[in-house]
Parts: structure tokens; sequence; C-alpha cells
């Protein structure tokens, strides 16, 4: 089982949808968490930390389930630039180590 | 450009020779990862240095892969007799020795290896 598991979709949405995306981690241990964002053949770029308490960045939203080890991101009104690949990614210290462990990723295609 | 650099680019090669890529970080970040990233899959972790020291390493690094950060500035990573699943894109990426890594990590726009 991997570490961090997410729908690979594709997602394909019209713009100015609402989009949900959901990702499950296994380690208990797990610190922090974020999603990323990757485009095509490019680096991952963080969008967004997650808390416990539920955050927000213009139309993104995140939240996450410490008890259900459970992350979530919203996308309101979609544009086509958010177009990409989103990757879940949650932070685990093993040994003083700060590892990032990603998951496949989910991707996104808005179109017009 | 004061990002994370990686080279080459881009590499091509034939099964069972040995690449070799190199990473320069930003110039302050103590902290050093290597990740691999396939198609439609997320990075892989592969290891990680602070500063020369390399203090973790995945079980996916092979004894054909190997990496040194010899004054804890660049990094090297070499695969030896590549196979065609080395094929992949090789991500560098650092962080500055204080803060959560999540939110200070800055990746390198990574080197793609494809063996023939």
């Amino acid at each position: 089982r991997k570490e961090v598991e997410q729908d690979p979709g594709p997602f394909n949405v019209p713009e100015g949808a609402t989009v949900a995306f959901n990702c499950t981690y296994s380690n208990s241990a797990s610190q922090s968490f974020f999603w990323y964002r990757q485009d095509c053949r490019k680096e991952p770029k963080l969008l967004m930390s997650v808390y416990s308490s539920g955050n927000e960045d213009g139309r993104f939203t995140a939240q996450l389930n410490r008890a259900s080890q459970y992350i979530s991101l919203l996308i309101r009104d979609s544009k086509l630039s958010d177009s990409a690949t989103y990757l879940c990614v949650v932070l685990i210290v093993p040994y003083n180590t700060d590892k990032l462990i990603f998951g496949t990723g989910t991707r996104l295609q808005v179109f017009p | 450009d004061t990002g994370v650099s990686q080279d080459p680019r881009h590499k091509i090669t034939k099964r069972g020779q040995n690449v070799t890529f190199r990473c320069d970080p930003i110039s302050e970040h103590n902290r050093l990862y290597w990740y691999r990233q396939t198609l439609g899959q997320g990075p892989e972790f592969l290891t990680y240095f602070q500063n020369e020291a390399q203090l973790e390493k995945s079980r996916l690094l092979s004894d054909r892969f190997s990496a040194e950060r010899p004054k804890g500035s660049f990094s090297t990573l070499e695969i030896q007799r590549t196979e065609q699943g080395d094929s992949a894109m090789y991500l560098c990426a650092s962080t500055p020795n204080s803060g959560n890594a999540g939110n200070t990590i800055y990746f390198g726009e990574g080197s793609w290896l494809t063996v023939v």
C-alpha cells in the first residue's frame, strides 16, 4: 500500500465548476501536510499547506482530518489555468530527516 | 539565477552506460534531496543530505545508484549500468536548515533520463 494515495483522475471539468480532490495517508506519524501543483513536464511547486482547522487561499480550500488520515482540496470557480496535476504531500520526520512523501497526483483538466 | 539548477536537463543513454547528474542547490540551503519521478507517478524519495552527510537512502536506491555531496554544496547522482527502468525525471530539491521542509523546499527543473 502506498503511503499517500490519491485518485489519479483525470478530472475533466468545465470552467467555473467546483472540483474536489481527496487524499489518504497511512503513516500516523505524518507531521505536516501540503498540496503541490505540477504542470506537465515541470517541477512540483507548493500550492498550499493544510491545517487541521482548514484553510483557504482564494479559490482554494484545504482540509485535514487527522483522525481519518484524510486530506482534501476544493477548487471553486475553476479556470483554464488550473489545469495541472495536484499532488498530495505529507512530511514525516524519521530520525531527524525531514522527508516529503508524494502521492501519485490527481490530474485536472479544465475545458472552456 | 538563484534557484536550484540541474545539469544536464536531458540525457539519452544506451543501456549499460553510466550517467551522472549534477545539482546546485540554493546557496544557503543545507538540506538537499533527490527524487525520481516516472510518468503518471508522483516524485519518489531517493536520498537526503544535510550538508555533506547523507542521512537517508531509500530502498529504491539500488547499489547501481550513488549520490554524493562532497563539500556540502553541489551534489551528484550517478547511475551505473543503466537499465530501461531507470528512465525517469530526476529531481533535486533544497531547503534551508530551519523551517518546515514542506513549505521551504525548492525543486530544480529536473534531469530527464531516457535509457534506450
